[in-house]
């Protein structure tokens, strides 16, 4: 079984705040998924990173998959309140085609 | 909108009861991929189908089973229902077989009474 651990479980901040969030194991992955879930929706996929040390940007936000592909941080600049919600990493091994998920950053961003 | 339809948003059923799930996947996707989420579990992978042959297995009971129709769409059926079934259930779809983008529809809430 493929854990993942996403630290911290629960984040907040103010808005205009810089934040990391965590996702390890001790697996490695052929790819990592992050996924960004509000209350009672299904998640959104926001960035797939497939390469050791590959770094992803989607405007504000920072993907970053570790070298040995067995971690990944996601970094947000000036966080706002829209950034609210639960940060979702996902992993799939080599010849797997399902996901393991974590349990969630839940991220809240104060106005 | 990611493409991805479920059917129904909300089901409130009794214990013992059974229940089917419907799911359509995005236009072109072949995988469709059923998962459960409860608040302590977070999300658990069920099952996969891939153009209509199951892929991959996860923690899926005995009681639940599922299947892909030639049209793609899939459906997801509960039986025995317990009150610990009670959860949103996500049906979700991609590309290829291997699942690097994978997208969620809005889930189905099961209330079981």
């Amino acid at each position: 079984t493929q854990l993942l651990e996403q630290s911290p479980q629960f984040l907040s901040i103010q808005e205009g705040e810089n934040l990391t969030v965590y996702c390890n194991s001790s697996s490695v992955f052929s790819s990592l998924q992050w996924y960004r879930q509000e209350p009672g929706e299904g998640p959104v996929l926001l960035v797939t990173v497939v390469t050791g040390g590959e770094v992803k940007k989607l405007k504000r936000l920072t993907f970053q998959f570790g070298d040995a592909r067995k971690d990944s941080s996601l970094h947000i600049t000036a966080a706002q309140p829209g950034d609210t919600g639960l940060y979702l990493c996902a992993g799939a091994g080599r010849g797997n085609n399902r996901l393991a998920f974590g349990k969630g950053n839940q991220v809240v961003v104060i106005p | 909108d990611s493409g991805v339809t479920q059917t129904p948003k909300h089901l409130i059923t009794a214990t013992g009861q059974r229940v089917t799930l419907r799911c359509s996947p995005r236009s072109g996707d072949l995988s469709v991929y059923w998962y459960q989420q409860s608040l302590d579990q977070g999300l658990q992978f069920l099952i996969q189908y891939y153009n209509g042959e199951e892929r991959a297995k996860g923690n899926i009971l005995e009681r639940f089973s599922a299947q892909q129709f030639p049209d793609l769409h899939s459906e997801l059926n509960l039986s025995s229902l317990e009150l610990g079934d009670s959860a949103l259930y996500f049906c979700a779809s991609s590309e290829r077989v291997s699942g690097r983008a994978v997208y969620f529809g809005p889930g189905t809430r099961l209330t079981v009474t």
